[in-house]
């Protein structure tokens, strides 16, 4: 089963205008943490944002935020002010603490965003 | 600010060769992985290591591949007989601790011909 689900495969953004990058993670560990990474044509990794299953208030960096939603196991990345350099590849991951998975980040099959002018 | 540094950038080898992939994790992180991506697809897990060891593998990582901490600075993926299917990206990545952000390197794109 998935651990990490991103169901947008593209998505289109006007420069300037925010968007919303969708991601539900299926766990059953209480302790847990979700990573949104970039990845533009260049191929590197870019960490974004972070936010822990503890986390009382949803994650905020710059133009980065993470709407949490724990009950629904959802953890959307919301970009504000979109900017053409945003135009990328956008994978989110998650970290279990259990015995199985130990630290290793599951990553979801990603969502390429395109801005446009 | 530091980064995580990965040599080379491309590798092109014949099936059945050996290749090494080199990584510089950043100085103070003590947990390192690596982590492949086919074209167009997910990241995947390969193995993480700590104090010398390797502490968590994937199905993935199997008997064809290993890593090395052969100095204080690097940290090597070696495939043995590389196949066809190995063709991919990897990624180094490091933490400072397990339960911390990692940090990924440029990657090497490897193409097995």
């Amino acid at each position: 089963a998935q651990k990490i689900t991103q169901t947008q495969p593209g998505m289109f953004v006007q420069e300037k205008e925010a968007v919303t990058l969708d991601c539900t993670y299926d766990t059953s560990d209480p302790s847990y943490g979700l990573f949104w990474y970039k990845q533009p044509s260049s191929g590197e990794m870019i960490f974004l944002i972070y936010q822990g299953s503890y986390d009382q208030q949803n994650a905020t960096e710059g133009r980065y935020s993470l709407n949490f939603q724990k009950a629904r196991k959802s953890a959307n990345l919301v970009i504000s002010a979109s900017q053409l350099g945003d135009s990328a590849m956008y994978f989110c991951a998650m970290r279990e603490r259990n015995s199985n998975s130990g630290y290793a980040l599951n990553f979801g099959k990603g969502t390429s965003l395109l801005v446009t002018p | 600010e530091p980064e995580v540094t990965q040599t080379p950038s491309h590798q092109v080898t014949q099936m059945g060769q050996e290749v090494i992939l080199r990584c510089v994790p950043i100085s103070n992180h003590l947990y390192f992985y690596w982590y492949r991506q086919i074209l167009g697809q997910k990241v995947e897990f390969l193995v993480s290591f700590y104090n010398n060891e390797i502490s968590e593998k994937s199905e993935i990582f199997d008997d064809q591949f290993s890593v090395e901490r052969p100095d204080g600075s690097n940290f090597t993926l070696k495939i043995r007989s590389t196949k066809l299917e190995d063709s991919a990206m990897y990624f180094c990545a490091s933490s400072p601790d397990r339960a911390n952000t990692q940090y990924f390197g440029p990657g090497t794109r490897l193409t097995v011909l």
